[in-house]
């Protein structure tokens, strides 16, 4: 099992639906996630982090089931504005990346 | 803050090439990491640095060579350029004590 997955998609959604994609990981000792959007030909940039059960950001709600070991990203009310790739990272000492969730939005 | 720096943005080598490519950062990071990026393979990580004078070596550091003298400053080198080297470089800082990495903006290398 790889360190990391993610569906790499596409998930083509419309214009203010809920979108909701999982990542996976393969240690169970992690104690900390993160999620970072990359938009096309533009660097990584962090958008949220999971240190407990769960985090949320305004449209953003970023879940961890432990048991099951996969982290969720869900978006509410989805905006053109959030088509961009989708990066799972899972410290394991260093930091490993997942391979990303392409989403796009349609009007 | 600057954040993380990259030069140059934008580079092609013919093989068997060398170049630096440079990075920086300006936040006082322990931390500093060299990725690339290929279509859907994701980021790999290609060497890494704890600190000034400590580096290691990542996923994939075959044809690259990296130096850490001070804490702002992470160099990658290509010995001799190949074609399998065509990628998005990108350099990444962050503190040991959060995971939280920031990204530079990225060197897109082309070999010939």
């Amino acid at each position: 099992r790889k360190e990391v997955e993610q569906d790499p998609g596409p998930f083509n959604v419309p214009e203010g639906a809920t979108v909701a994609f999982n990542c996976t990981y393969s240690n169970s000792a992690s104690q900390s996630f993160f999620w970072y959007r990359q938009d096309c030909r533009k660097e990584p940039k962090l958008l949220m982090s999971v240190y407990s059960s769960g985090n949320e950001d305004g449209r953003f709600t970023a879940q961890l089931n432990r048991a099951s070991q996969y982290i969720s990203l869900l978006i509410r009310d989805s905006k053109l504005s959030d088509s961009a790739t989708y990066l799972c990272v899972v410290p394991e000492g260093k930091l490993t990346f997942g391979t990303g969730t392409r989403l796009t939005i349609i009007p | 803050n600057a954040g993380v720096t990259q030069t140059p943005k934008f580079q092609v080598l013919k093989t068997g090439q060398s170049m630096t490519l440079q990075c920086a950062q300006d936040m006082n990071h322990e931390y500093m990491s060299w990725y690339r990026q290929d279509p859907g393979m994701g980021l790999r990580l290609i060497h890494y640095s704890v600190g000034a004078g400590i580096t290691d070596q990542g996923e994939v550091p075959n044809g690259y060579n990296v130096s850490r003298s001070t804490t702002e400053d992470f160099p990658l080198r290509l010995l001799s350029a190949a074609p399998s080297q065509t990628s998005v470089y990108f350099c990444a800082s962050r503190s040991t004590v959060l995971y939280e990495q920031y990204f530079g903006p990225g060197t897109r290398l082309t070999v010939t």
